[in-house]
């Protein structure tokens, strides 16, 4: 049984810096072909891809948002790691972890429920 | 890389089909086969319902079905049930390996 599950603050203050972990079971991360990824939505907006990592430990970043985006994985931990630097209040959105299944060219299986993120001003 | 243009909302009474498009560029929709369709339900996570363009996951209804031609993909609901009430999202693969959404088009049953 897959889940994935994102972890963070829940509110956080302009100009600093976000850290969210996504903590998963029932895949692995070495496993060839398989990738985690970042989404966000801000209220009521759509959907907005963010940051991926791959088995080989390769990162894609958003083109818009590359300058602010780190992720990184813990094998051993079953954890994805997205850190978001100057953090600003339209960056307030629910953030999602997502599998994606069969390399870079699958599809997002997977989701974790969200977790709201507020910034203030 | 600009999010991909769906119409902001399509309705329907029950019973009947729509197609929802997703009009993209040479450089996401019309380069690849790697065109997805996903459902969200409000307060919930996206559920994948088409991937590669016109394939189904196991589980899906096969009310929903998809197709592409040139730089534009097409999702069609036939069948509509209350249940299909929902946003609805495509997504692209791009050739900066990068992911793009579409804007969401909201699907309202009469």
């Amino acid at each position: 049984q897959v889940t994935l599950r994102e972890s963070g603050p829940a509110l956080v203050k302009s100009t600093q810096t976000l850290t969210l972990t996504c903590t998963f079971s029932g895949f692995s991360l070495s496993t060839s072909r398989m990738c985690v990824s970042w989404i966000r939505q801000p209220p009521g907006r759509a959907l907005e891809w963010l940051a991926l990592i791959d088995w080989e430990d390769d990162k894609y970043y958003s083109t818009s948002l590359r300058t602010r985006l780190t992720i990184s994985k813990d094998t051993s931990k079953n954890q994805v790691v997205l850190t978001m630097t100057e953090m600003d209040p339209v960056d307030t959105a629910t953030y999602y972890c997502a599998r994606m299944n069969g390399g870079l060219t699958g599809v997002f299986d997977y989701w974790g429920q969200g977790a709201l993120v507020t910034v203030s001003s | 890389q600009s999010a991909l243009t769906q119409p902001a909302s399509v309705s329907g009474s029950p019973g009947q089909s729509i197609t929802i498009s997703c009009s993209g560029t040479s450089s996401d929709v019309g380069g690849y086969k790697f065109v997805s369709w996903y459902q969200q339900h409000p307060g919930k996570a996206p559920k994948i319902i088409i991937y590669e363009v016109s394939k189904r996951p196991s589980g899906v209804s096969n009310r929903f079905s998809g197709s592409k031609s040139d730089n534009t993909a097409s999702l069609t609901i036939s069948g509509l049930q209350a249940e299909d009430e929902a946003d609805y999202y495509c997504m692209s693969y791009t050739t900066a390996s990068t992911w793009v959404f579409g804007g969401g088009t909201k699907v309202t049953v009469l």
